[in-house]
């Protein structure tokens, strides 16, 4: 089983929905979690660090479910802009090496 | 702030060609960097971590002969592809973190690698 698994999408949605990823982790001592945002040939950039009572930044929300192992980031009243994929990471090991997840595919259509 | 630097963003060259990639964080000293591959639609997997001074710690499967890592500063790591093939073609990023491990990974704007 692969350490971080993120449904790959891609999701289409119009400007102003609601859309929700979700992620999957399998090591249950996984201490920090994060949301990255790559553009196309760009390097991934942070969009959020997820913390264990949720937290939003605009319009933002990341939430994590350490019983269920998975995190999650919603996006509301998405713009054309949010078109990118999103990266869910984790940090692991000494060296707090980060694990990334393969990135799931948005494109807001207008 | 936390700028880091990479160099060169795209090369091209024949198979057989060793190729070095530079790393710099402009305006922090990076105790620890990091190297990244990643293929086409698929997720940025980590290679090495490499420490100021020290050997890097390769990842399982990760030819350290053939991907050398040199961190020589606190402020530049360099990762070498020597007798590159077409299937090393890929895009190469780099992360540099400022000394406790606590701190974030800042990424650089990554290297296309495309061997013909």
């Amino acid at each position: 089983r692969k350490e971080v698994e993120q449904d790959p999408g891609p999701f289409n949605v119009p400007e102003g929905a609601t859309v929700a990823f979700n992620c999957t982790y399998s090591n249950s001592a996984s201490q920090s979690f994060f949301w990255y945002r790559q553009d196309c040939r760009k390097e991934p950039k942070l969009l959020m660090s997820v913390y264990s009572s949720g937290n939003e930044d605009g319009r933002f929300t990341a939430q994590l479910n350490r019983a269920s192992q998975y995190i999650s980031l919603l996006i509301r009243d998405s713009k054309l802009s949010d078109s990118a994929t999103y990266l869910c990471a984790l940090n692991r090991g000494s060296a707090r090496q980060l694990t990334f997840g393969s990135g799931t595919q948005l494109t807001v259509l207008p | 702030g936390a700028v880091v630097s990479q160099h060169p963003s795209w090369v091209i060259c024949k198979s057989g060609t060793s190729v070095k990639i530079e790393c710099r964080s402009l305006d922090f000293q990076a105790t620890t960097m990091f190297w990244y591959r990643q293929f086409p639609k698929q997720s940025l997997m980590l290679m090495a971590t490499s420490n100021e001074g020290s050997k890097a710690t390769y990842e399982q499967g990760v030819e350290k002969d053939k991907f050398l890592i040199n961190h020589a500063s606190l402020t530049l790591s360099t990762l070498t592809v020597t007798s590159a093939h077409p299937e090393d073609s890929s895009f190469y990023i780099c992360s540099a973190r400022e000394g406790h491990s606590n701190q974030p990974q800042h990424f650089g704007d990554g290297t296309r690698l495309s061997i013909l």
